[in-house]
């Protein structure tokens, strides 16, 4: 348990659907990041908030919708996705300052299935 | 793209010293050296980090060169419950001073009985 919580932790949804991924941390921290992974490939960096301002975006395509309503919470809306979105999402947190503050903690991720 | 290199893939027995390395010759004066591991389907677990000196924690201990051109993670007494792709990472400072981690392919680390 990294005190930080994703829902849901499956996801099967068509390519007309919209749907949200949920993700809150509960460690106080002031950045948190959404990641993509797909099969066999590196973690990639999608969006990064830090008090809750976009800091980040890693050329990632409008069907994806990133929110930050706090520092707690961070939302992915999803809509319009095609199958090769099909991936996991994990959900990271820091403290967002400099030096050891870095330190990211992951949620355990959903995975998504886009059909 | 990620400034470190790892080895793909490594095996070490069961209750042995698992011995993982890093190259990150390129690495700035200010930038930490992470590692992270993720078991298989999971969301990645932080193990430990360090600037230039050593590191020890209740997971791993942390070996940086002293030129800080490589690192070493050492796992003391590998268990299974061990196997999994771990990463090292050399944080990068995004637009708003904020790190950002570089993930690359990582190392699959196989603990074998």
């Amino acid at each position: 348990e990294t005190g930080v919580t994703q829902t849901p932790r499956h996801l099967v949804m068509g390519m007309t659907n919209k749907k949200s991924l949920k993700c809150e941390q509960h460690l106080g921290h002031n950045a948190m990041y959404w990641y993509k992974q797909s099969a066999k490939k590196p973690l990639e960096l999608m969006f990064v908030y830090n008090f809750k301002e976009q800091t980040e975006n890693n050329s990632v395509p409008s069907r994806f919708s990133p929110e930050c309503p706090n520092s707690s919470h961070l939302f992915l809306h999803l809509h319009t996705l095609q199958p090769e979105d099909s991936a996991l999402y994990l959900c990271a947190s820091s403290q967002g300052a400099s030096g050891s503050g870095e330190t990211q903690y992951f949620g355990p991720g959903t995975r998504l299935l886009v059909l | 793209d990620a400034k470190t290199t790892q080895p793909t893939s490594m095996d070490c027995a069961e209750g042995r010293a698992a011995n993982l390395p890093c190259n990150h010759s390129t690495i700035s004066g200010n930038e930490y050296v992470y590692w992270y591991r993720q078991i298989h389907s999971q969301g990645p677990q932080y193990i430990i980090h360090g600037l230039k000196n050593n590191e020890t924690n209740e997971m791993a201990s942390l070996i940086i060169t002293e030129d800080r051109k490589s690192s070493t993670l050492i796992l003391p007494h590998a268990t299974l419950r061990d196997t999994a792709v771990y990463y090292c990472i050399v944080r990068v400072y995004g637009s708003s001073n904020t790190g950002k981690l570089i993930f690359g392919q990582g190392t699959t680390l196989q603990v074998k009985p």
